[in-house]
């Protein structure tokens, strides 16, 4: 079965500083990643999506892809508070559904 | 704007009642999805559906089953709900069935607590 793992975290980084958040995958097949950012209470959110080698940027966020590693991370660049919340990481598979990883806690400090 | 809407936010049953969580979506998409959310276990696919009257078994099918009679609804039933069922339930959405690039829009979830 597929695997999506990531550090539960919490991953704790002072406000303005550069968030790295990490995720490794089972499945050489793989097509697509995609990372969501889930606030405490609230449903998952797409951030981004990541389906070719290297990285893709969109605004302050980063997602980086090394298929040859298994390696898929988000950066997260001049960090703010609202940027805690817990972000999910996960796999594409076969009729459109996803893996998800258990997710990364985040915490931006003031 | 794009929307899943689910039937409650909470809900609290006594086991082995049967349990209805009924989920809509308003952009006509295909594939449409439930999870079930515990900590430390993540996101767990219960069941997911590509097509009106299509069903496909996810992850944990056991102890649910679902119904799609319209393309815009989707029903999670729990036939006789148990305590160990106790759990944040998410409804999902997708459009592009087939393609590497399909995102999944969430509802707001329901909390079902089973006592």
């Amino acid at each position: 079965q597929k695997e999506v793992e990531q550090n539960s975290g919490p991953l704790s980084v002072p406000e303005g500083a550069i968030a790295s958040l990490n995720c490794t995958y089972s499945d050489r097949g793989s097509q697509s990643f995609f990372w969501y950012r889930q606030y405490s209470g609230k449903s998952p959110e797409l951030i981004m999506f990541i389906y070719s080698n290297g990285d893709k940027e969109d605004g302050r966020f980063t997602a980086q892809l090394n298929k040859a590693s298994q390696y898929v991370s988000l950066l997260i660049r001049d960090s703010q508070p609202s940027d805690s919340a817990t972000y999910l990481c996960a796999d594409s598979r076969g009729y459109s559904t996803l893996t998800f990883g258990k997710g990364t806690m985040l915490l931006v400090s003031p | 704007d794009v929307k899943v809407t689910q039937s409650s936010r909470y809900l609290v049953k006594r086991t082995g009642e049967k349990v209805f969580l009924e989920c809509v979506q308003d952009m006509d998409h295909e594939n449409m999805f439930w999870y079930r959310q515990d900590p430390g276990l993540g996101l767990r696919l219960i069941y997911f559906s590509y097509d009106v009257k299509m069903k496909e078994k996810g992850d944990i099918p056991e102890g649910y089953s679902v119904s799609r009679e319209k393309k815009e609804r989707f029903s999670l039933i729990l036939e006789s709900a148990s305590t160990n069922q106790t759990s944040m339930y998410l409804c999902a959405s997708s459009d592009l069935s087939g393609s590497s690039y399909n995102e999944q829009f969430f509802g707001p979830g329901t909390r079902l607590t089973v006592l």
